[in-house]
C-alpha cells in the first residue's frame, strides 16, 4: 500500500459526459501529479500540483482540469469525454515538488462508451 | 532530460537472475537513476535509486558503472510474480523534475 487513494477504482460513463476523479495524497506530501495510461500512449504525465498550486503541465486536453484543494486531495475533472479518453488514471505524490521518488496510487480505470 | 533506452521486453524462468540495462548516455552530472516496476492494472512502484557503483535492497541490486552512461537492474531468482514493467528514470531531484516514465522493459517469468 503505497498511502496514495484512488476513488473511484472504476467508472463507466457515456461519450459527452464529464466525470471527477479523486487523489489523497500519501500523509505529508505536498506534491501531486496526475498521469494517464492507455495501451497505445503508455504512461502520460497530465499535471502537476505542488501545496495548492498548479506546479507543471504535461500533456493535457484542455477537455480536463485539475485542482488541489487546502487538504492536499486533487480532483482530475474530465468533461466532454471522448472514447479515447477510456484509460487508467493514476495520481502520485511526493513530499516536495521534484524528488525523484513518487508514490503512486492503484488508479481508476474510466471506460468511455 | 536524460533520455533513457531499454529493452522493450524480456523472457526468463523462474529462479533466474534477471539484469536488465538501460542506457542514458546524456546523464547530467546531478542526476540520479530510479527504477520503478509496475504490475498490470496497478500504479508504478518505486524499487530503486542509485547515483553511482552499487545499490542492494531487499528486492534487487542497482550496478551503475563509472561513466554513468548506462545502468543495469538485477533481479535475483526471480519469480512468476515478479512478471512486470520494469521503468529506469534519470533525473535530478529539484523544482522542475517530473518523473517521465519511456515505454519500459516488459519482463516475463516462465514457469
Amino acid at each position: 500500500d503505497s498511502g496514495v487513494t484512488q476513488t473511484p477504482k472504476h467508472l463507466i460513463t457515456a461519450t459527452g459526459q464529464r466525470v471527477t476523479l479523486r487523489c489523497s495524497p500519501r500523509s505529508g506530501d505536498l506534491s501531486v501529479y496526475w498521469y494517464q495510461q492507455s495501451l497505445d500512449q503508455g504512461l502520460q504525465f497530465l499535471i502537476q500540483y505542488y501545496n495548492g498550486e498548479e506546479r507543471a503541465k504535461g500533456n493535457i486536453l484542455e477537455r480536463f482540469s485539475a485542482q488541489q484543494f487546502p487538504d492536499l486531495h486533487s480532483e482530475l475533472n474530465l468533461s466532454s469525454l471522448e472514447l479515447g479518453d477510456s484509460a487508467l488514471y493514476f495520481c502520485a505524490s511526493s513530499v516536495r515538488a521534484g524528488d525523484t521518488e513518487a508514490f503512486f496510487g492503484q488508479g481508476t480505470r474510466l471506460t468511455v462508451v | 532530460l536524460a533520455k533513457t533506452t531499454q529493452p522493450i521486453s524480456m523472457d526468463s524462468y523462474e529462479g533466474q537472475e534477471v539484469n536488465i540495462t538501460c542506457s542514458h548516455n546524456n546523464i547530467a552530472t546531478n542526476d540520479y537513476i530510479t527504477w520503478y516496476q509496475q504490475f498490470p492494472s496497478q500504479g508504478p512502484r518505486f524499487i530503486i535509486q542509485g547515483y553511482k557503483t552499487k545499490v542492494t535492497n531487499e528486492v534487487a541490486s542497482l550496478f551503475i558503472p563509472a561513466d554513468r552512461k548506462s545502468s543495469t537492474l538485477s533481479l535475483p531468482r526471480v519469480s512468476l510474480s515478479d512478471t512486470a514493467v520494469y521503468y529506469c528514470l534519470v533525473g535530478a531531484s529539484g523544482g522542475s523534475y517530473i518523473p517521465t516514465f519511456g515505454r519500459g522493459t516488459s519482463l516475463i517469468v516462465h514457469p
